[in-house]
């Protein structure tokens, strides 16, 4: 049973398309996160999500937005897609407790590659 | 500005030798450090921690030493196995929801 899931695994796609990705934790955590790594293997955060609401959203073109209907979910929807979005983009989760997060769980990555 | 700096991109080791991975950090306010080990294709999974209050972490076979003075954190591997082969990635965080990552260093486990 996995903990954190992400879907798809795999995604191929045009310039100027629209996509999603979506991401799924049962662990119980009350923050959700999306990282990208890029063709330079830097890990990066994008957005972080505690218990729905959005509390860190790192200087990321406004083409992708983040949802997060409840605390086991965080979506990534991304507009117009360009080039440089090709990427491996991981969802994590964690767990706070007073106030101090604890270490992230990682799903196993989404590959976007835009053609 | 890159806030955490693995400077070795590759490691070799024989099996059975200790495997020693660096990681240098330029942020002060870093109280709590991951070490992450990744698989090709799979997501990083969670390895050893360490806060800034201590100075060594032991988990079995897995070390972390933490040198606030220089920056500077380090993971042990003893002893090291070919199962022990894959990227790492050293990550802090001043507990505000934000890690920041290195960009990871590639061990390789020789038979």
């Amino acid at each position: 049973d996995t903990a954190v899931s992400q879907t798809p695994k795999y995604l191929v796609t045009q310039m100027g398309n629209d996509k999603s990705i979506k991401c799924e934790q049962n662990l119980g955590h009350d923050t959700m996160y999306w990282y990208k790594q890029d063709s330079k293997k830097f890990l990066k955060i994008m957005f972080s999500y505690n218990n729905k609401e959005l509390i860190i959203n790192e200087t990321v073109p406004n083409r992708f937005s983040p949802k997060s209907p409840d605390k086991a979910h965080l979506n990534l929807h991304i507009n117009s897609l360009e080039l440089g979005d090709s990427a491996v983009y991981f969802c994590a989760s964690s767990q706070t407790s007073g106030g101090i997060s604890g270490e992230l769980f990682f799903g196993e990555g989404s590959r976007l590659t835009v053609l | 500005d890159q806030q955490v700096k693995q400077n070795s991109p590759s490691l070799s080791v024989q099996e059975g030798r200790i495997s020693i991975l660096n990681c240098d950090y330029t942020n002060s306010m870093f109280d709590y450090f991951l070490w992450y080990k990744k698989y090709p294709a799979e997501g990083p999974t969670f390895l050893i921690s360490i806060s800034s209050i201590k100075d060594k972490n032991e988990d079995g076979r897995f070390t972390v030493f933490l040198n606030k003075s220089a920056k500077h954190l380090s993971l042990h591997i003893v002893p090291s196995q070919p199962g022990d082969s894959a990227v790492y990635f050293c990550a802090g965080t001043s507990g505000t929801y934000k890690y920041i990552f290195g960009t990871g260093t590639r061990l390789k486990v020789l038979a």
